[in-house]
């Protein structure tokens, strides 16, 4: 079956900081992979998307680039802030596009930044 | 245009009682999902609904856990007889057909059972 592997947590950073959370994958097909944010308290909301090899999905100064050679969609940011403290989720969809598909999730990696 | 609605945001229930948990998907969307989280861990699938129909329950508990998508009104996640290893996170998001950029999560119901 499908399964998703984050490096394991916490994460403590200074500001400014480089920022990189592994996360690897297991998955039949051609899957589409995901990164989610989980600020305390509330729900998830998605940072960013990959649907196929070697896209590169970004947003708020995040990135990670669909690797289908290593099974990898690793998230980086070359310089966080305070306000990065969150879980970071890392999922994928086997049903690519399309709606209808389960999310498989990793088991979140805790960030925390210190000023 | 509101998001995913889910209520109640917090749920302390006695151990043997019913838990109701409610989510209204977003304007347009037909498509609802219920993930669990457990204490330090991530979310777990649990079913799939589309309007009057369960697409795929394969990751709801064989008993006491229940769910439904009626024509009008929210989607509902029922829990009977309750237990302390029900106590978790439970969140919906939704989805429709035209949305490829994964789902919209609400700010889910977290269940206290004592």
């Amino acid at each position: 079956g499908n399964s998703v592997t984050q490096m394991e947590g916490p994460v403590t950073l200074s500001e400014e900081a480089f920022l990189t959370i592994n996360c690897t994958y297991t998955a039949t097909g051609y899957p589409s992979l995901f990164w989610y944010v989980q600020y305390p308290g509330e729900g998830l909301q998605l940072l960013l998307k990959a649907t196929k090899a070697d896209d590169k999905g970004s947003n708020k100064g995040f990135e990670a680039t669909y690797r289908k050679e290593t099974t990898s969609f690793h998230l980086e940011k070359g310089s966080v802030q305070v306000s990065d403290s969150a879980v970071y989720f890392c999922a994928l969809s086997d049903g690519g596009e399309t709606s209808g598909s389960r999310l498989t999730f990793g088991e979140g990696t805790q960030l925390t930044v210190n000023p | 245009n509101a998001g995913v609605m889910q209520n109640p945001r917090h749920l302390v229930r006695r151990r043997g009682q019913e838990a109701r948990l409610r989510c209204s998907p977003m304007k347009g969307h037909s498509h609802v999902y219920w993930y669990r989280q457990l204490p330090e861990e991530g979310l777990k699938f649990m079913v799939y609904l589309q309007k009057e129909n369960i697409i795929d329950e394969s990751g709801m508990p064989k008993e006491r856990f229940s769910a439904e998508f009626p024509k009008e009104g929210p989607s509902i996640l029922r829990i009977q007889q309750v237990v302390r290893g029900d106590s978790a996170a439970y969140f919906c998001a939704s989805s429709s057909l035209q949305d490829s950029y994964g789902y919209t999560f609400g700010s889910g119901t977290r269940l206290t059972v004592v």
